[in-house]
């Protein structure tokens, strides 16, 4: 069955500008999770969406906000970007909630900010 | 707080050598653990996963054992190859409730001479 897919693989985005990037998760799942990597910072949580509601939100400005349409697809939208907000983004899904059982990970997309 | 610490890279081995990631965790609750891994331009793909204490997973010769009295899961494999160079990320995710994200060591580089 497909993967997790993101679009775009690649962005240029000018600082100041917004951006908006997708994940479809694996088909059945309901759960879709974003992390951002940086090589700084490591991976870090955005978010966390399960049937269109968020569940759980890392510790990132209110810049950074997302949301989940009832086919379980999520977006994510980065708003004024800064240099800093260039990094791997990448979206995770499951077939539940706060899952013990593990994450599968899209191939994440790669945003520089210029 | 929540936390999980991996031993600095990068590691360098040669061919049909043993590998040793050692990976140690902080968590409220009773954590899952896992182990991904990252190759170059792609997402993350879970290598595997236990989910309570004494479990053992393993997966294409890897291994790793749930120590909850030591709080780790090093992560193992007798000999390894050209092609396990990656990154490895060892991460927990909390049992249920808001949690349910991933947290993840900054992650080791192993390269893998012929």
């Amino acid at each position: 069955k497909a993967g997790v897919t993101q679009t775009p693989r690649y962005l240029i985005k000018t600082r100041g500008q917004q951006v908006t990037l997708s994940c479809s998760p694996i088909s059945g799942h309901r759960s879709v999770s974003w992390y951002q990597q940086t090589p700084g910072q490591g991976l870090q949580f955005l978010f966390e969406y399960f049937s269109e509601t968020q569940r759980n939100k890392g510790n990132f400005p209110g810049r950074f906000s997302g949301r989940q349409f009832s086919n379980s697809r999520s977006e994510m939208n980065v708003s004024t970007l800064e240099l800093g907000d260039s990094a791997l983004y990448l979206c995770a899904s499951s077939n539940k909630p706060s899952d013990r059982w593990g994450y599968t990970f899209g191939s994440g997309t790669r945003l520089t900010v210029v | 707080g929540n936390s999980v610490t991996q031993m600095e890279g990068p590691v360098t081995l040669s061919e049909e050598a043993f590998l040793t990631i050692n990976c140690t965790y902080t968590a409220t609750g009773y954590p899952s653990l896992f182990w991904y891994v990252q190759y170059p331009g792609e997402g993350l793909q879970l290598l595997l996963k236990a989910t309570k204490a004494d479990d053992k997973g393993s997966n294409k010769g890897f291994e790793a054992t749930y120590r909850k009295e030591t709080t780790s899961f090093h992560l193992e494999k007798g000999s390894v190859q050209v092609s396990d160079s990656a990154v490895y990320f060892c991460a927990l995710s909390l049992n249920g409730g808001s949690q349910g994200n991933l947290i993840f060591g900054k992650g080791t580089k192993l390269s893998v001479k012929p």
